[in-house]
């Protein structure tokens, strides 16, 4: 089984300020398989970017993804008041489905 | 495009619990669908997927042998039957929809979760 470990587990950042957020994986898997999420406070997670670097529909240009093998990063360019939030990297693996990582609350400095 | 979950409450360890999801907006019978809880403070777990046509079912190891996953297409709705719950199942469950494109790309849309309290 695969498991995605992310960093920082806080990052304290001002608005405006570039954001890199890290994913990693025990084990190579496709960027295909990479999938990004945020969630904010008593709210449904929000599918960001999928296949490592593909943004949702509606989704700022300001969240970017990138990444292969083990190796996963979500950049958020410039950080606006509503990006404050948590965000979850998540792996498909076959028939166990999805794993998550632990997540990566980004708060306000 | 919505996706209402019910069906939560508070149930003794051992208990049983019928959890729906109702979706509309959009053609419910052309999209795999699963279910994802949160417990407390805690993250995103991945708990069962039903493809299309009921055909592929798969389960978390945690919840197998426990949780059965259903839908009925003709009602636009998804289930999921809990047996013999636990308190680490306590959870907010979320009902969430596969991307059409491909299996692997992940979940597009969620609903606004409903919660199980195991005590």
């Amino acid at each position: 089984e695969v498991v995605l470990t992310q960093s920082p587990g806080t990052l304290p950042l001002s608005p405006g300020e570039r954001a890199t957020l890290s994913c990693r994986a025990s084990q190579s898997i496709s960027s295909a398989y990479l999938t990004w999420y945020q969630q904010k406070p008593g709210q449904a997670p929000r599918l960001l970017i999928y296949a490592a670097s593909t943004r949702a529909t509606g989704i700022p240009d300001r969240f970017s993804g990138s990444g292969s093998g083990t190796d996963f990063t979500l950049t958020i360019s410039k950080l606006e008041p509503e990006d404050f939030a948590v965000y979850y990297c998540q792996q498909y693996g076959g028939s166990l489905m999805y794993t998550f990582g632990q997540g990566t609350k980004l708060e306000i400095k | 495009v919505q996706l209402v979950e019910s069906g939560g409450g508070l149930v003794q360890p051992g208990g049983s619990l019928r959890l729906s999801c109702t979706a509309s907006g959009f053609t419910f019978s052309s999209y795999n669908m699963n279910w994802v809880r949160q417990a407390p403070g805690k993250g995103l777990e991945w708990v069962s997927y039903i493809s299309t046509s009921s055909r592929t079912i798969h389960y978390a190891d945690s919840v197998k042998g426990r949780f059965t996953i259903s839908r009925d297409n003709a009602k636009n709705s998804l289930y999921l039957q809990m047996h013999g719950l636990r308190d680490d199942d306590t959870a907010v469950y979320y009902c969430a929809r596969g991307i059409a494109v491909a299996i692997y790309y992940g979940m597009d849309v969620w609903g606004q979760g409903t919660t199980v309290t195991v005590s």
